[in-house]
């Protein structure tokens, strides 16, 4: 599948402040998009996800935005407490095919306290 | 429910050992998906399935095997292990619905040397 761009690769951030992190594709039939953050040593896990036919979603600290015209989406954490640090990728799905994920290389987030 | 549970955590094989690493889900989730994390790579699709009998290539099949006898179960093969098959390799899961999450299980990490 065409790739995702995902950036910054790195991000460091004090604490309390914002965090954002933003991915572009080419792929115009991608309509479903998931953040997974993964600690060191663990899984990916699922923080937000958002489809095509929606703009914005949030999620207490967590939102993520899309913008489909210019084929880009961003995550945007608020109030970033030191457990946000871990690294961060976005992923697009073809249409209908959560089972075909295409990430992002990835962003490690680091909160410093 | 227990999840996705992969076996075995760590495994370390010479070259041109073959071996299976083994995924099972208990979520009686249709779709299931191996991918492969490299440093500064992100995950990278290797072979996924929608269903009982039915598998498909996905970007780096290379090397690698795949059977869907049962929808609990989808192991991978590795044929004839290589260093470059160094990795960690995670298997994922979701509902056949559209655009539906992917969990994911604890990985393996695999060593050839």
């Amino acid at each position: 599948g065409e790739n995702v761009e995902q950036h910054p690769s790195t991000l460091s951030v004090q604490e309390g402040d914002s965090a954002v992190i933003k991915c572009t594709y080419s792929d115009s039939a991608s309509n479903y998009f998931p953040w997974y953050k993964q600690e060191l040593g663990k899984r990916p896990q699922l923080i937000i996800d958002i489809r095509s036919n929606v703009g914005e979603k949030k999620d207490q600290r967590i939102a993520v935005t899309l913008n489909k015209t210019a084929k880009h989406f961003s995550l945007h954490i608020t109030e970033t407490q030191p457990e946000d640090s871990a690294v961060y990728f976005c992923a697009r799905a073809p249409k209908g095919g959560s089972e075909k994920l295409v990430f992002g290389k990835g962003t490690k987030l680091t909160v410093n306290p | 429910n227990a999840g996705v549970t992969q076996t075995p955590k760590f495994q370390v094989l010479k070259t041109g050992q073959s071996m299976t690493l083994q995924c099972a889900q208990d979520m009686n989730h249709e779709y299931m998906s191996w991918y492969r994390q490299d440093p500064g790579m992100g995950l990278r699709l290797i072979h996924y399935s929608v269903g009982a009998g039915i598998t498909d290539q996905g970007e780096v099949p290379n090397g690698y095997n795949v059977s869907r006898s049962t929808t609990e179960d989808f192991p991978l093969r590795l044929l004839s292990a290589a260093p470059s098959q160094t990795s960690v390799y995670f298997c994922a899961s979701s509902y056949s619905a559209s655009n539906q999450p992917q969990h994911f299980g604890d990985g393996t990490r695999l060593s050839i040397l």
